[in-house]
């Protein structure tokens, strides 16, 4: 079955440093990943997913993941994170072709400091 | 700007009453999910369609809990009799197949 691990539960960060957000996926064939975004009160907007071709991916404000087959894992990142940045942040894997479910990670809290 | 509408945002009920949530998906999406988001389960799907067609609703408690969709327009969920561990944050995502799902606001439940 499908599941996906977010290893780090709260993160704090200070504003300006790098940021790097873990997730690790099960499945047994090439998954499709995402990562999606939660401010408080807000629903999920999507920050960048993989399907398939180049295992290094861009996303919106910034943020880009890498696709690592061999660790299994699909891990976020951001070169230097703004305050605007501090959210929770959910990893999910969906199964390629076919009719797909998302299933979600239980998400990481990211927390800014000045 | 295409978005996925949900009703109501927010709703709080009495345990034992009826509650119907709503969702618009966005136009020419053929894949709506229904997720349910709490502190201690963290987002579940509940339920997801294609074609308006339910694919799999295994994670929805069949006994209170039902979901449908009237028309491509319009998927609700329902909840009948409610209770307070219904309490949380209904999600309905709309997608392309085999494309991301774009979320809605949500709704917030309080079940008192």
């Amino acid at each position: 079955a499908q599941s996906v691990t977010q290893p780090d539960i709260h993160i704090t960060v200070s504003e300006g440093a790098s940021l790097e957000l873990r997730c690790n996926y099960s499945y047994g064939a090439t998954p499709y990943l995402f990562w999606y975004v939660q401010s408080p009160g807000q629903g999920l907007q999507l920050l960048l997913k993989y399907f398939s071709g180049d295992t290094l991916v861009q996303g919106i404000k910034g943020f880009e993941a890498e696709f690592k087959r061999s660790q299994s894992s699909f891990n976020l990142r951001k070169p230097s994170v703004h305050w605007s940045d501090a959210a929770e942040y959910f990893c999910a894997v969906a199964a390629s072709g076919g009719y797909n479910k998302l299933i979600f990670g239980a998400g990481t809290r990211l927390a800014v400091h000045p | 700007d295409a978005r996925v509408t949900q009703t109501p945002r927010h709703k709080v009920t009495e345990m034992g009453q009826e509650v119907t949530m709503r969702c618009q998906p966005i136009l020419g999406h053929n894949t709506v999910f229904w997720y349910r988001q709490t502190m201690m389960q963290g987002l579940e799907l509940l339920a997801y369609f294609r074609n308006r067609a339910p694919l799999d609703d295994s994670g929805m408690p069949k006994d209170r809990f039902s979901a449908e969709m009237p028309d491509a327009t319009l998927a609700t969920l329902k909840i009948q009799p409610s209770e307070p561990r219904d309490s949380a944050v209904y999600f309905c995502a709309s997608a392309l197949e085999n494309t991301e799902a774009f979320f809605g606001q949500g709704t917030r439940l309080t079940v008192v």
